[in-house]
């Protein structure tokens, strides 16, 4: 099976920096990919999917990047409200194998 | 706009079983596939495996192979998960989710696909206690 890894497990950084987490998958996957964002006690909420197409309702600060085995997600001025745990998760064949997760809170 | 109720917690003794449940509401629930997911305490996602009702066959994750089952009523529009054998390892908060589906016929056999998640429940709490 496909094994997804992400780095770094976890940043603080200042409100309005420009953040970016790393997904790595260890075989290609095209861009079969998605972004997910659960913040502390909620439930994941689907950010981005085809590696780079945001979801309706989403902020525009957040971009996703990347084909193959290396994608990115950027958080282009970080908010408060965005403090929460990132996984990126596999969907081009079964098992939907989820990444370890990044999390991300506010220096 | 669809939604996923769950069934209510569980507190299981080790070496039991449990079945959580999935009502879909507000939306068609046979073309799109139904994921299980869980999240023990403090820790990551895993994905546990997922039908799609339409076709009525399971894919499960390698880890849980021999030790879930999953299925769906497409009447009712519920879809379920059953663990046996539980540990307290198996303490957790289960989701179900759904996602999209999709299906192609290469030389004559029938391949399902399953895609990202975009609608989740609001997990269940399954906790194996003695």
């Amino acid at each position: 099976d496909i094994q997804m890894t992400q780095s770094p497990s976890s940043l603080s950084a200042s409100v309005g920096d420009r953040v970016t987490i790393t997904c790595r998958a260890s075989q290609g996957i095209n861009n079969y990919l998605a972004w997910y964002q659960q913040k502390p006690g909620k439930v994941p909420n689907l950010l981005i999917y085809a590696a780079s197409t945001l979801q309706s309702g989403v902020p525009s600060r957040f971009s996703g990047s990347g084909s193959g085995t290396d994608f990115t997600l950027t958080i282009s001025g970080l908010q408060p409200e965005d403090v929460a745990t990132y996984y990126c998760q596999k969907y081009d064949i079964v098992p939907l194998t989820f990444g370890p997760g990044t999390k991300v809170d506010i220096k | 706009q669809v939604q996923l109720v769950q069934s209510g917690a569980e507190v299981k003794k080790p070496g039991s079983s449990v079945k959580v449940s999935c009502k879909a509401s507000g939306g068609t629930f046979s073309n799109y596939a139904i994921n299980w997911v869980r999240q023990a305490p403090g820790q990551g996602l895993e994905w546990m495996g997922g039908i799609i009702p339409l076709f009525g066959s399971a894919n499960y994750a390698q880890n849980f192979q021999d030790r879930v089952t999953i299925t769906a009523d497409r009447s009712m529009s519920t879809g379920f998960m059953e663990l046996s054998s539980l540990t307290s390892e198996d303490t957790a908060v289960y989701y179900c989710a759904r996602g999209g589906s999709s299906s192609s016929v290469i030389r004559g056999v029938t391949h399902y696909y399953f895609s990202f998640i975009d609608v989740w429940g609001k997990g269940t709490t399954v906790t194996v206690s003695s």
